[in-house]
């Protein structure tokens, strides 16, 4: 099993520009969360998608957008980039929700506006 | 609104020497509570959560619902447990809220 995998690892955009973030979760996990981390703080929630529905959204402006395919993959969309968009976007799967099973976590893709 | 916090940013331990992470949350219902560990080169994972009230890695932490506290222990640290630790909890909606993190190494 590969994990998490996310793509790309490393990206360069300018301001104003769009940028799509991919990630394939473990294998039967159903449930695909977005994070994103500034350097020196802890991961912050962007979203959750559970069999391709939002179940959850974080204090992020309307830029921020995401979806699930029907195999459980998601894309993370942010549009008119601003240089504090800049930092590590992570994703996370699960296979039945955080309480029990807590996340796994992908290696993340750095995002740099410039 | 749920937080979480985590007061020191940095701890430095002698090996051999026991181990105490800090977590400090509010939340008025009943969270639950993970440690997240980050390995130098290192994807985030999970290191423990308080409904397994498992040990991983001679790692504990006991949730005290009196002090909102769920520190980490460890009665002996060892070189590898040089890491980023990540204290978080959920209470239902999936949502994990993180602290900032205490960035912990031992001196061997």
């Amino acid at each position: 099993d590969a994990g998490v995998t996310q793509s790309p690892t490393h990206l360069i955009k300018t301001r104003g520009q769009h940028v799509t973030l991919r990630c394939s979760p473990i294998s039967g996990h159903k449930s695909v969360s977005w994070y994103q981390q500034v350097l020196g703080q802890g991961p912050q929630f962007i979203f959750q998608y559970y069999e391709k529905e939002e179940r959850g959204r974080g204090n992020f402006p309307d830029r921020f957008s995401a979806r699930q395919f029907p195999n459980y993959s998601s894309e993370l969309n942010v549009n008119a980039l601003l240089l504090g968009d800049s930092a590590l976007y992570l994703c996370a799967s699960s296979l039945g929700g955080a309480r029990l099973y807590g996340y796994t976590f992908g290696s993340g893709t750095r995002l740099t506006v410039v | 609104a749920q937080r979480v916090t985590q007061p020191e940013k940095l701890l430095s331990v002698f090996k051999g020497a026991p181990v105490e992470l800090k977590c400090n949350y509010s939340y008025s219902g009943s969270p639950e509570l993970f440690w997240y560990v980050q390995y130098s080169r290192q994807r985030l994972q999970l290191l423990l959560r308080h409904i397994s009230r498992e040990s991983i890695k001679g790692f504990t932490a006991d949730l005290n619902k009196g002090e909102t506290s769920f520190h980490l222990k460890k009665p002996f640290a060892q070189e590898e447990d040089s890491a980023m630790y990540y204290c978080a909890l959920t209470h239902g909606n999936e949502k994990l809220t993180f602290g900032t993190g205490t960035r912990l190494t031992i001196i061997p």
